[in-house]
């Protein structure tokens, strides 16, 4: 995954749950993503973070939040009040010139 | 809005065929544009990035160029095989003030099948 490690690789919420998502990486890049993808939908951009303390929402970040307490990591809550958090998670890092690094992947179901 | 489309959605070709994919954007004020490949249930990889002012760049059997002033951008495939089968994705990022770290726009895919 060139340095991107997201878990865990399958993750499943009950109704009202609280989860979250991990990306970690050693790359020592600034900006990271998490994007959401669905079928049929493409990736749609949830948040993003270009500097450490600071993030911005995406597309869709409702029923979302985000930290960025250290440059390696980036995780992301889906919190209850996002509806159908059912999709698969993908976190990425910009290096610049050499473009996007996506990670391996998140699958979050609700049972 | 920038908006990114993929012709086709799906494709089916016998192994050993040439073939295109196509990918047009509206907004031409793009930093770059990326190809990338995703196989079920996996993450993203990077197949080939064109900068702005690039009109191609080569990997192995695979091409692709970029028409700017069109918006539109065409990936070749050269003698496919099975193991190319997977879903590409074409994605845009917009030139924000001249920084590459803005975010990226993609289309929805096109689904490869190559039969042996």
């Amino acid at each position: 995954d060139g340095g991107i490690t997201q878990s865990p690789k399958y993750l499943f919420r009950k109704e009202g749950q609280n989860v979250t998502l991990s990306c970690e990486q050693n790359l020592n890049h600034d900006a990271m993503y998490w994007y959401r993808q669905d079928p049929g939908q493409g990736l749609r951009l949830i948040y993003y973070s270009q500097i450490v303390n600071d993030f911005q929402k995406g597309d869709i970040a409702e029923g979302y939040s985000v930290s960025r307490e250290k440059k390696e990591s980036f995780p992301l809550t889906v919190t209850s009040a996002q509806k159908n958090p059912t999709a698969f998670y993908l976190c990425a890092i910009a290096q610049g010139a050499g473009g996007y690094t996506f990670g391996s992947g998140t699958r979050l179901t609700v049972v | 809005k920038q908006e990114v489309t993929q012709i086709p959605a799906a494709l089916s070709v016998p192994e050993g065929e040439n073939l295109v994919l196509n990918c047009s954007f509206t907004d031409s004020a793009i930093y770059n544009l990326q190809w990338f490949r995703q196989d079920p249930g996996k993450g993203l990889t990077s197949l080939l990035l064109i900068q702005s002012s690039q009109r191609e760049q080569t990997s192995g059997r695979l091409n692709a160029s970029l028409d700017k002033s069109s918006g539109r951008s065409t990936l070749y495939i050269a003698a496919s095989q099975p193991g190319d089968s997977a879903t590409y994705l074409c994605a845009v990022l917009l030139n924000a003030g001249g920084t590459s770290y803005g975010k990226l726009t993609f289309g929805q895919g096109t689904i490869l099948t190559v039969h042996p």
